[in-house]
């Protein structure tokens, strides 16, 4: 499996502000897959970010909102722009290592906090 | 109708019984079927997959597969309050040409010593 590391673990935010949550992993990958996960809630995927191109993103989920970076093959951001407490979830970064196609390991996550 | 679809819980089962967990999906072109515990204030964790009809053991777990019901399932045996978590199943699903994984709600297991 991949080591995923996401920075930072945990944030609290004020209405109006933005967040920027990176996603680095130990091995390139072709896709990084971002979700979110509200209270009590499954997981619902933002956006998918292929390195070179933009990310494509899912019904409900918009990039001025969300807009997310994909600059190499081990690295992308995911930001929270204008933040609202609806905005509050965990987001989680996720990607299918090599080898392990069809098998979708995660971050550990960053629990954001929007007051 | 959801895509994944799961029973909320709570589940609860004495400890060393069989705890079994359901899922059914609406898409019958589904081919790939996932199973991942989340303990509370942690990230998911792959435990189980599936792609054939029928059952898959691992250790203590058995996932089932019946695509013409469209129901996934999964058995743990002799449970232990350490399985006690929630319990995401998944469907993988092809979409505009890619590939996505698509969650039902979870059900939250708790294993009562």
């Amino acid at each position: 499996s991949a080591v995923i590391s996401q920075k930072p673990s945990r944030d609290i935010c004020q209405r109006g502000t933005s967040l920027t949550i990176q996603c680095q992993v130990d091995s390139q990958v072709t896709m990084m897959f971002w979700y979110r996960q509200q209270p009590g809630q499954s997981l619902t995927l933002i956006a998918t970010a292929n390195q070179g191109s933009e990310a494509t993103y899912e019904s409900g989920f918009v990039i001025d909102k969300f807009p997310i970076s994909r600059p190499n093959l081990t690295f992308s951001t995911l930001t929270v722009s204008n933040m609202s407490p609806e905005d509050s979830s965990i987001y989680l970064c996720s990607v299918y290592p090599i080898g392990r196609e069809e098998k979708l390991f995660f971050g550990s996550g960053t629990q954001l906090s929007v007051l | 109708q959801k895509e994944v679809e799961q029973n909320s819980g709570p589940l609860s089962v004495p400890e060393g019984a069989i705890a079994s967990l359901n899922c059914t999906y609406s898409d019958r072109g589904s081919q790939s079927f996932f199973w991942y515990r989340q303990y509370s204030g942690k990230s998911p964790e792959l435990i189980m997959f599936i792609y054939s009809n029928g059952d898959k053991e691992d250790g203590r777990f058995t996932a089932q597969l019946n695509k013409a019901s469209q129901y996934v399932s999964l058995l743990i045996r002799d449970s232990q309050p350490s399985d006690s978590a929630t319990y995401l199943c998944a469907v993988l699903k092809s979409s505009q040409g890619a590939q996505k994984l698509v969650f039902g709600q979870g059900t939250r297991l708790t294993i009562n010593p």
